[in-house]
């Protein structure tokens, strides 16, 4: 099955600074990586994903890389706002687990004015 | 993105008594949805599989006695957490595979925190 391995557990950046998350996984086979974000007492919200057949996709200050031979994916945050201060969780497929998604086991960033 | 509603935002009960969340897609119609568990700064764990017109699958170490799942039409899956101990008291968080969508994109409720007391 998938494993996904999440870095850092926290972080803290001042607001304007940019912001990287990073997520390692084991199935040579996943090509579909999330990413979400979660408001305390809320559910997760998809911010971007990004499909194995590229490397980098972007939305606004929000982008996500890909590197398949490395088996590494990471969610970059630019001129970063108080309002980003949440917990974010990657995530992968469990493959041949009926398209199930593995999460990485989150980052509480948190952005200091 | 697509919406999925769950209710109640939170529900706090007695130990031995049942709960009951409903999980809702309000603008499309979800073949299969996901219950996860989720405890405090923790990642989500995948409790179950619902599927409509069908029985749920449950993952590993998860007591279908316990977690009641029905998904008896295409908008609604409930899970029924039975005769709830402390133990049980979690954040729950349902999701759905909308249409026309990859099959792995997934949107999530606004999740129900458990307190069993």
């Amino acid at each position: 099955g998938e494993n996904v391995e999440q870095h850092p557990s926290t972080l803290s950046v001042q607001e304007g600074d940019s912001a990287v998350i990073k997520c390692t996984y084991s199935d040579s086979a996943s090509n579909y990586f999330p990413w979400y974000k979660q408001e305390l007492g809320k559910g997760p919200q998809l911010i971007i994903d990004i499909r194995s057949n590229v490397g980098e996709k972007k939305d606004q200050r929000i982008a996500v890389t890909l590197n398949k031979t490395a088996k590494h994916f990471s969610l970059h945050i630019t001129e970063t706002q108080p309002e980003d201060s949440a917990v974010y969780f990657c995530a992968a497929p469990l493959t041949g687990g009926g398209n199930k998604l593995t999460f990485g086991t989150g980052t509480q960033l948190k952005v200091e004015l | 993105g697509a919406v999925v509603s769950q209710h109640p935002s939170r529900v706090i009960c007695k130990s031995g008594t049942s709960v009951k969340i409903e999980c809702r897609s309000l603008d499309f119609q979800a073949t299969t949805m996901f219950w996860y568990r989720q405890f405090p700064k923790k990642s989500l764990m995948l409790m179950a599989t619902s599927n409509e017109g069908s029985k749920a699958t449950y993952e590993q170490g998860v007591e279908k006695d316990k977690f009641l799942i029905n998904h008896a039409s295409l908008t609604l899956s409930t899970l029924t957490v039975t005769s709830a101990h402390p133990e049980d008291s979690s954040f729950y968080i349902c999701s759905a595979r909308a249409p026309g969508q990859s099959h792995e994109k997934l949107f999530f409720g606004s999740g129900t925190q458990l307190s069993v007391l």
